[in-house]
């Protein structure tokens, strides 16, 4: 079975703080996919981005960047300066194999404030 | 804007009621999915069609009844629901039937579901 664990239910900075949201998988399989959805207050989840197992490359996009590290089942996700509209919860997900059913982590509720 | 589109945005019905969620996507996606999201939890997916069949069920109740009448088409048909079935009901889609090749689940923004 897969799991994943988001172990801060709750974090609160101030604008321009940086700050890194955790996120531990377990699988067996050797074959996976790990995602990082974004849900604000209005209630779709928005997508971040996804990484295979493959692919231990960490990524940057602007401000966000993601650090992927097999050793550790990690798949850590950082916002550098981070604003107000960043607010929001954010999902950590996995899927193995060629499936199609994601397995979420618990999600981290993110307050930004001025 | 979310490109995945679900009505009605907020629902109340009784436990005798019977009503209907519909969702909606153009994006040609041959997949699409029905979640439920309780507060302060993540979505639980419960139903998955591929090229408009039900390929996964997730051991949901009867009282909930997903139809795909075509390819850009999804209704979660409700009856005799339950207080607890109070939730968000989250529609999706995805290009392609695996997280392999399809690469992102659109969510729609959901219907907000309360029973009374």
């Amino acid at each position: 079975a897969q799991k994943v664990t988001q172990a801060q239910t709750e974090i609160s900075v101030v604008e321009k703080e940086d700050v890194t949201l955790d996120c531990v998988y377990e699988t067996r399989d050797t074959t996976y996919y790990l995602f990082w959805y974004k849900q604000p207050p209005s209630g779709e989840l928005v997508f971040l981005i996804r990484r295979n197992s493959f692919d231990e490359q960490n990524e940057i996009s602007g401000r966000y960047s993601w650090n992927f590290q097999k050793s550790t089942s990690s798949f850590n996700f950082t916002i550098t300066a981070s604003q107000v509209v960043d607010s929001a919860v954010y999902f950590c997900a996995l899927t193995v194999g060629g499936g199609n059913k994601l397995t979420f982590g618990t999600g981290t509720q993110l307050k930004v404030e001025l | 804007d979310t490109e995945v589109t679900q009505t009605p945005k907020h629902l109340v019905m009784g436990m005798t009621n019977k009503k209907s969620l519909k969702c909606e996507q153009h994006m040609g996606h041959r997949a699409m999915y029905w979640y439920k999201q309780k507060a302060k939890k993540p979505p639980e997916l419960m139903f998955v069609y591929s090229y408009e069949k039900l390929s996964i069920n997730e051991s949901v109740p009867s009282r909930f009844s997903p139809e795909c009448p075509n390819s850009s088409l999804l209704n979660l048909h409700l009856h005799a629901l339950q207080p607890e079935d109070s939730a968000l009901y989250l529609c999706a889609s995805s290009q392609g039937t695996s997280m392999a090749n399809t690469g992102e689940l659109f969510f729609g923004e959901g219907s907000r579901l309360t029973v009374l």
